[in-house]
C-alpha cells in the first residue's frame, strides 16, 4: 500500500551497528506499529504507538526502540544489531475511529540483514 | 506467542478448485481477520468478522467464525493462479485493539 511507506526497502549492516528503520504515512492514521516476521512464521509486534505521546512495547521489544516524531512518521531503531536480527520488518496503520475493527495497513517491508 | 494457529501449513490445488484454510485461537475474541501474503511483500487486509457474526462473504471469500470451538476458515472459491499467496488470520481482543497474528498458510494454485 503505497499509503504506508518503509526506508530503506533493504538493508545490510554489521553486528553491533546501529541503525534506523523509518516508517511514514499518509493515511492519517493515529496508531502505528512495527512487527517483525522470521522465515515461516507470522508477525510478531515489537512496539506500537496510539498517537504521539503513547508508545508501548509489544512481544518482543528487547533490543529495540522506538521513536514516533508525528502521526504520519514512526521509526525503529536496533541500537547494537546482532545476527537473530536479521529478519523482514513491517510497519503498519490503523485508524482508531473504526469502533474497535483495527484494520491494519502495511507498509512494503524492510529486508534487514546483519552480518 | 501467537494467538491464532492456521490449519493447514501449506496447501496446493489446482486453479478452479476451491481451497479452505482454517484458524484456531485460543482465548475471546473482538473479531477475528484474514490477510493475504504476496511473497515477501506487505501484509494486505481481505476480510472481518465480528464475534457476534457467523459468516460473511466478499467476493469470492467466505469466512465462517464458530466462538464456541475458537475456529474460523477461509474459502476461496474458483481459485486463481494469482491467488497464490500466504493467508494470515489474526485476532482483535481487548480494549488496546492490537492484533496477533498466526503463522500463515501457504497457498498455492496451479495453473
Amino acid at each position: 500500500d503505497a499509503d504506508v511507506t518503509q526506508t530503506p526497502r533493504n538493508r545490510i549492516t554489521k553486528t553491533g551497528k546501529r541503525i534506523m528503520l523509518e516508517c511514514s504515512q499518509t493515511k492519517g492514521h493515529d496508531r502505528m506499529y512495527w512487527y517483525r516476521q522470521d522465515p515461516g512464521l507470522g508477525l510478531q509486534l515489537i512496539y506500537y504507538s496510539f498517537d504521539v505521546k503513547d508508545i508501548n512495547k509489544g512481544e518482543i521489544s528487547d533490543g529495540y526502540s522506538v521513536s514516533r516524531q508525528a502521526q504520519a512518521k514512526f521509526s525503529l531503531s536496533l541500537e547494537s544489531a546482532i545476527p537473530n536480527q536479521t529478519a523482514l520488518y513491517f510497519c503498519a496503520t490503523s485508524d482508531s475511529g473504526t469502533g474497535g475493527t483495527e484494520t491494519q495497513y502495511f507498509g512494503p517491508g524492510t529486508r534487514l540483514l546483519v552480518l | 506467542s501467537q494467538q491464532g494457529e492456521e490449519d493447514p501449513q501449506a496447501l496446493s490445488i489446482q486453479e478452479g478448485e476451491n481451497a479452505t484454510m482454517n484458524c484456531s485461537y485460543k482465548t475471546s475474541i473482538n473479531n477475528l481477520q484474514w490477510y493475504r501474503q504476496n511473497s515477501g511483500r506487505g501484509l494486505v487486509h481481505l476480510i472481518l468478522i465480528r464475534s457476534n457474526e457467523r459468516e460473511k462473504h466478499s467476493g469470492r471469500l467466505r469466512v465462517t467464525l464458530d466462538t464456541s470451538k475458537k475456529s474460523s476458515s477461509l474459502l476461496i472459491t474458483a481459485s486463481r493462479a494469482a491467488d497464490t499467496a500466504s493467508y494470515f488470520c489474526a485476532t482483535g481482543r481487548g480494549s488496546n485493539y492490537k492484533l496477533t497474528f498466526g503463522k500463515g498458510t501457504l497457498l498455492t494454485v496451479n495453473p
